[in-house]
């Protein structure tokens, strides 16, 4: 099987950083995903690592070690509309499908 | 636009009944997936299809039937031997690993919120 570990609630400041970190453990692992989903709607795509190292795209970057089985995702200059659910995914060699972690809901504080 | 449509928004059925969720993409995805989410909760994968025609089991099919008959649709019915089946109820989709992507985003429909009276 597989698990996932994220911590279940975090609070930053309005202009902050915030890292929500992400442990996983499964077979076959091939990559690392984050969603971010508000409450009620539907979860929307942020990033994705494959490789160790950090991705950047605008305020939000991933960060994966494929060697430590551990991610996280940075978020800068935080808003308040930032305030969401993220979810870290993995996805195993050669399947489509992803396996999602229970999500850490973030709350931004002006 | 291209994405993915979910009917009805709400939905309320009396239990032993079967319900049928809808959903329909224009992306021209190969995959499509169902996911059960449950408050406060993470997404469990119900089924998935890679191409028409055929589908998996996820990790929490019991309960529930799917078909592929189309690539634009993969109805997900919720039966009576579902014990517990109020929930939110995701359909997403995707390109598959096959057609040459390194990573196949999952873009997900607006939802079905599913109440047993």
């Amino acid at each position: 099987g597989q698990s996932l570990e994220q911590p279940s609630e975090v609070t930053a400041v309005e202009g902050a950083i915030v890292q929500i970190n992400c442990t996983y453990q499964t077979s076959g692992f091939y990559g690392l995903s984050w969603y971010q989903q508000h409450d009620g709607g539907a979860p929307t795509f942020l990033s994705y690592n494959a490789l160790d190292g950090l991705e950047e795209t605008g305020r939000f970057s991933s960060f994966l070690s494929r060697s430590d089985s551990y991610g996280y995702l940075l978020l800068q200059e935080l808003q308040m509309k930032d305030s969401a659910s993220y979810f870290c995914a993995v996805s195993k060699t050669g399947a489509n499908n992803l396996f999602f972690g229970t999500g850490t809901r973030l709350t931004v504080i002006p | 636009d291209g994405g993915i449509t979910q009917s009805p928004k709400y939905l309320f059925r009396k239990e032993g009944q079967n319900v049928t969720l809808s959903c329909e993409q224009n992306l021209n995805h190969d995959a499509m997936y169902w996911y059960r989410q449950d408050p406060g909760q993470g997404l469990r994968l119900i089924y998935y299809s890679q191409i028409v025609n055929d589908f998996q089991k996820g990790d929490i099919a019991e309960g529930y039937s799917v078909s592929r008959e189309k690539k634009e649709s993969f109805p997900l019915t919720v039966t009576s031997a579902q014990k517990n089946p109020t929930a939110f109820y995701l359909c997403a989709s995707s390109s598959s690993l096959t057609s040459g992507g390194l990573y196949n985003e999952q873009f997900f429909g607006p939802g079905t919120r599913l109440t047993v009276l």
